[in-house]
């Protein structure tokens, strides 16, 4: 079956650096989303990987090994305005997105 | 650009009403999603179309209908609807369906008493 596994909460500190994990099995691979949702909102896009290594978009970083279905994404100098949900989601050999359901990170001061 | 809009943004119905959600995107994308949110899960899709005139079952499609008529348009159904059905409902739209961003709507809440 396609499963995704990423953490349900964590907490970090403004103008910190944290990692969110996500490990996946889907039925085949055309790479991995992050997305960002705001309590209340709709998703919004962060990054894609489809090859292995770190992919940097500013602040946020977000890193793909396919072997190992595995993904992480790292944000660095946190503000408070990065208190969300973070959705890790692959695409499988249909190009569906299977959605994790996401890990809330509380921002503290 | 409004992007993606959805209407309404929250519903109250009663078992065994009927109703439809309005999704449309100004971004000429050929891909379009209808998604369900419900806590401590992950966004499953209901159904899908890669294009004007075709729909698609996704994960969920059981009591609900869809219909894509025009390409900027995509409507979802709920013909009786239960309580099983109170979720937070977002659209999206892809430029196709291969690696590409899907952009999504502010999203309906609906509940179902």
């Amino acid at each position: 079956g396609q499963n995704i596994d990423q953490p349900t909460e964590m907490t970090a500190t403004e103008g910190a650096i944290v990692q969110i994990n996500c490990t996946y099995q889907t039925s085949g691979f055309n790479g991995l989303f992050w997305y960002q949702q705001h309590a209340g909102e709709a998703p919004t896009f962060l990054s894609y990987n489809v090859l292995d290594g770190l992919e940097e978009k500013g602040r946020f970083s977000s890193f793909l090994s396919r072997s190992k279905g595995y993904s992480y994404l790292l944000l660095k100098e946190l503000q408070m305005k990065d208190s969300a949900s973070y959705l890790c989601a692959p695409m499988d050999s249909n190009y569906q997105l299977i959605w994790g359901a996401g890990t809330k990170l509380i921002i503290k001061p | 650009n409004a992007g993606v809009t959805q209407t309404p943004k929250f519903r109250v119905l009663k078992t065994g009403q009927s109703m439809t959600l309005l999704c449309a995107q100004d971004m000429n994308h050929e891909y379009m999603y209808w998604y369900r949110q419900d806590p401590g899960m992950g966004l499953r899709l209901i159904h899908y179309s890669v294009g004007e005139g075709t729909t698609a079952k996704g994960e969920v499609p059981d009591g609900y209908n869809v219909s894509r008529l025009k390409k900027q348009n995509f409507l979802l159904g709920l013909e009786s609807a239960a309580p099983s059905q109170t979720s937070v409902y977002f659209c999206a739209s892809s430029l196709a369906g291969e690696a590409e961003t899907q952009y999504f709507g502010p999203g309906t809440r609906l509940l179902v008493l």
